[in-house]
């Protein structure tokens, strides 16, 4: 039931593009963005409702595939403070609330 | 800063003792969350409460109880710690229980069983 996250880890340059992706087995109900970095809590990003509606602010943005539950977590033009764990999680039709998270994806932006 | 607290920030027990983590939502936030994150299990939904009543759980053990107070605080108690219950424990907490909430997470409560 946990949702698939790829890949587990990507390093970048400063100003490169990244994708993550979140997949499940599961019909979902939305899917839930957060950062975490090392030692600190996770903080929220976005959320994605079943519509297929992508979101974003600044640079970061995401999508959701209801077809294929499938989410997509981009970030352009990456910035040093974009370093750290990425994790999705994921809200099942029937057990809203119930947040189940990927294992993260780390990512490690160098000067 | 979430506005969620947690206290304490950090917990170091033995074995077989017994230990309470406590949580104060955002204010207005009527659901609380608990959740655990290890190196080997990752972030793991443990239990939530609204508005003082049980509303979900997830993978919690029979040794963890929890509950939410009238004044929406709530309380995680860990029991007969083992060395596998070293985490650190998050509290989250949202507005309602309505399906796509953002969960606010507060700082964590790092626990180290010896």
């Amino acid at each position: 039931q946990q949702p698939v996250q790829s890949p587990q880890a990507v390093i970048l340059r400063e100003g490169e593009d990244a994708v993550i992706n979140c997949s499940s087995s599961k019909a979902l109900y939305s899917v839930h963005w957060y950062r975490q970095k090392h030692g600190e809590a996770p903080v929220f990003l976005m959320i994605l409702l079943k519509g297929g509606e992508q979101k974003g602010h600044d640079k970061i943005s995401a999508s959701f595939n209801e077809k294929k539950q499938q989410s997509s977590l981009y970030l352009t033009a990456s910035q040093l403070s974009y370093s750290g764990t990425y994790f999705c999680g994921t809200e099942k039709l029937g057990s809203q609330g119930n947040l189940i998270f990927g294992k993260g994806t780390k990512l490690s932006v160098k000067p | 800063d979430s506005g969620v607290t947690q206290t304490p920030k950090h917990l170091i027990t033995a074995t077989g003792q017994r230990v309470t983590l406590r949580c104060s939502p955002r204010s207005g936030d009527l659901s609380v969350y608990w959740y655990q994150q290890s190196l080997d299990q990752g972030l793991q939904f443990l239990i939530q409460y609204y508005n003082g009543e049980e509303r979900a759980k997830g993978n919690i053990l029979e040794r963890f109880s929890a509950q939410q107070f009238p004044d929406l605080h709530s309380e995680l108690n860990l029991s007969s710690l083992e060395l596998g219950d070293s985490a650190l424990y998050f509290c989250a907490s949202s507005v309602g229980v309505r399906p796509g909430e953002t969960q606010y997470f507060g700082p964590g409560t790092r626990l180290l069983v010896l």
